[in-house]
């Protein structure tokens, strides 16, 4: 199994662009989530779905849009790139809203917009 | 509000030394909590967990932690360090169906 696939590992935007982080996952996980990561900040949620078509806001939602149609895959919109968007974001998965099993993450995108 | 706090930014510790590193939280229910383990550039790795039962749980790579409900405190633990533990550690907690939320991360640095 290939656990939490996240795509691409690098990608440099100029401020204005819009791009798509992909994440998907092969366990048939119903929650996936995404957060981003930044010095002295830890991880911040910043969306996340408890199923296919089910989606809600966590900590930090402004400028990202997400959908999940499908129970594989969870992908993360920036609409309108700006600096502040410069983070590593990663993508997380897990059986249920239970959090008993803990999250399997993704190796992570690292985001750079100029 | 539910939160996870981690006093320490950076801690340094001898090869071969004990490690404990501070993860507090507060919430009113009974709180999952985890710790995760981040090596550069890579995701995070799961380290060890606890919902209930045991207080003291043991995880991977010869870590465990001691949840503590008088002090709300859930202390990573390791009684002799290797080169190879440097890294961030990161705490995290949940609640009934609460999100999880984590702390800011403990860096880890092992001198000789």
């Amino acid at each position: 199994n290939a656990g939490v696939t996240q795509t691409p590992k690098f990608q440099v935007l100029k401020t204005g662009q819009s791009m798509t982080l992909q994440c998907a996952q092969d366990m048939n996980h119903e929650y996936m989530s995404w957060y981003r990561q930044d010095p002295g900040m830890g991880l911040r949620l910043i969306h996340y779905s408890v199923g296919a078509g089910i989606t809600d806001q966590g900590e930090v939602p402004n400028g990202y849009n997400v959908s999940r149609s499908t129970t594989e895959d969870f992908p993360l919109r920036l609409l309108s790139a700006a600096p502040s968007q410069t983070s590593v974001y990663f993508c997380a998965s897990s059986y249920t809203t239970s959090w008993n099993y803990g999250y399997t993450f993704g190796s992570g995108t690292r985001l750079t917009v100029v | 509000a539910q939160s996870v706090t981690q006093p320490d930014i950076h801690i340094t510790v001898s090869e071969g030394a004990s490690l404990e590193l501070r993860c507090n939280y507060s919430y009113g229910a009974t709180p999952y909590l985890f710790w995760y383990v981040q090596s550069p550039g890579q995701g995070l790795q799961l380290l060890l967990k606890y919902f209930s039962g045991d207080t003291l749980v043991q995880g991977i790579k010869g870590f465990e932690a001691e949840f503590k409900r008088s002090q709300s405190s859930f202390n990573l633990r390791k009684p002799s360090v290797h080169w190879s533990d440097a890294a961030e550690y990161f705490c995290a907690g949940g609640s009934g169906y609460s999100t999880l939320t984590f702390g800011k991360g403990t860096m880890l640095l092992v001198s000789p």
